[in-house]
């Protein structure tokens, strides 16, 4: 059975500072991962999809790199604001299970000015 | 584009009651999820509708839950009788197509309903 994991569960940085997300997954026969983005009392907003045969994606101060065989994730925040103060999650999918999302319980950021 | 909505937002129960929530998905995607989300943990799915059609529906605790898609379009989530382990968010998510990241296929959440059993 699949197991997502994410280090830290907490993290405060102040504002300005590069930072990273940690995921880790049990099962490397993985389809696709995404990293999400939960603002307090909201949904879910995709922040980045890579494809199992891909290293990494890119956008803006984000990048999320990808080592399938090792079972890891990073999401790498550049300069961070207090805007970028949210939960974030990592998901899994695999096509032996509908390619249903596989998440772990998230790293909640606070950046403080 | 409008994006999935969710009814009622937030709901207050006692043990043992029921109660039903509402999802319309954005317009012409195919596939409907339900995730229940209890607070510190990340989202489970509970199921997952292809059209009209059950995909997975094997973490519904099908002894209280049930939900269905008639039509192929919105969907209802009912619990009866709801216990105290149900308080969460029930979240409901859409995409064109099941296997999000096929083809640029994004999946899509609305803003959730949260739900107090007390």
């Amino acid at each position: 059975k699949q197991e997502v994991t994410q280090i830290p569960a907490a993290l405060s940085v102040p504002e300005g500072e590069n930072l990273v997300l940690n995921c880790s997954f049990t099962d490397s026969a993985i389809y696709n991962l995404q990293w999400f983005r939960q603002d307090p009392g909201k949904g879910l907003t995709s922040l980045l999809l890579i494809q199992s045969s891909q290293r990494e994606q890119t956008s803006g101060r984000l990048n999320a790199s990808l080592d399938k065989s090792s079972g890891r994730s990073t999401l790498y925040i550049a300069a961070s604001q207090p805007g970028d103060s949210a939960t974030y999650l990592c998901a899994v999918s695999q096509s032996n299970s509908g390619y249903a999302l596989n998440f772990g319980k998230g790293t909640s950021l606070l950046v403080t000015p | 584009e409008a994006g999935v909505a969710q009814s009622p937002r937030y709901k207050i129960i006692e043990k043992r009651q029921s109660v039903a929530f509402w999802c319309n998905p954005i317009s012409g995607h195919a596939t409907l999820y339900w995730y229940q989300q209890i607070l510190g943990q990340g989202p489970k799915l509970l199921i997952q509708f292809q059209n009209n059609g059950v995909v997975d529906d094997s973490q519904l605790p099908k002894d209280r839950f049930s939900a269905e898609r008639l039509k192929g379009v919105d969907s209802t989530l009912k619990i009866q009788p709801a216990k105290l382990e149900d308080s969460a968010v029930y979240l409901c998510a859409s995409s064109w197509l099941t296997g999000v990241g096929l083809s640029g296929n994004t999946i899509y959440f609305g803003e959730g309903s949260w739900l107090t059993v007390v």
